[in-house]
């Protein structure tokens, strides 16, 4: 596609529930990263895959947030038994093999909101 | 630890004036440094990227320099316009041992333009 693609754009989900959240990277895309954005602030770093595996996942604040992109493409990042906390928009960004050595580009992300 | 910082976190000036965004960061060791503009309840938009080796990028009316050894970047916006409002994120990508890919956010300046 001509750009990162985030869906869905908002979701509101009850306590405890379980949501998914997908990324769509642009065609050709090998590196995909995962932020999270509280209001004010800047975006909090998740996960980087690099192809199918996590390159580094030391951002998932805990065990109850999960990622894959099992065909080193669309990716999903889930969150399980979800808190009023996990209320954020979640960003994802793509770049062509790696945000070192070219500009990344983000997508519109997803405003997740937990009641 | 990288840190970034943006200063001044909020800014209004009259249409048509040059502005200067700065931003810090306390280790050195950068890949690149990226501008990123973000309207209200959207994504983020790419406006420069800065590799480690360079001192400038301009696209525009947007320049951005890099002094890599003081760790400081500047976003110049010159003959501001209304459209120009928005928050404003300065990223950096630590050169690390093997975590050389988790980009760090600054909390951005937001911009308001008067008209």
């Amino acid at each position: 596609g001509a750009g990162v693609s985030q869906t869905p754009s908002n979701k509101v989900t009850e306590k405890g529930k379980y949501v998914e959240l997908r990324c769509d990277p642009i065609s050709g895309h090998t590196a995909l990263y995962w932020y999270r954005q509280s209001l004010g602030q800047g975006p909090e770093f998740l996960i980087y895959f690099q192809g199918t595996g996590a390159a580094d996942d030391s951002g998932l604040p805990n065990d109850r947030f999960f990622a894959v992109r099992p065909e080193g493409s669309v990716s999903t990042l889930k969150i399980q038994r979800t808190e009023r906390g996990d209320s954020a928009v979640y960003l994802c960004a793509s770049s062509l093999n790696g945000w070192g050595h070219r500009e990344a580009f983000f997508g519109q992300g997803t405003r997740l909101t937990v009641v | 630890k990288q840190e970034v910082t943006q200063i001044p976190a909020a800014l209004s000036v009259p249409e048509g004036e040059n502005l200067v965004l700065n931003c810090s960061f306390t280790d050195s060791a950068i890949y690149n440094l990226q501008w990123f503009r973000q309207d209200p309840g959207k994504g983020l938009t790419s406006l420069l990227l800065i590799q480690s080796s360079q001192r400038e990028q301009t696209s525009g009316r947007l320049n951005a320099s890099l002094d890599k050894s003081s760790g400081r970047s500047t976003l110049y916006i010159a003959a501001s316009q209304p459209g120009d409002s928005a928050t404003y994120l300065c990223a950096v990508i630590p050169r690390g041992r093997n975590r050389d890919d988790k980009i760090i956010f600054g909390k951005g300046t937001r911009l308001h333009i008067l008209p």
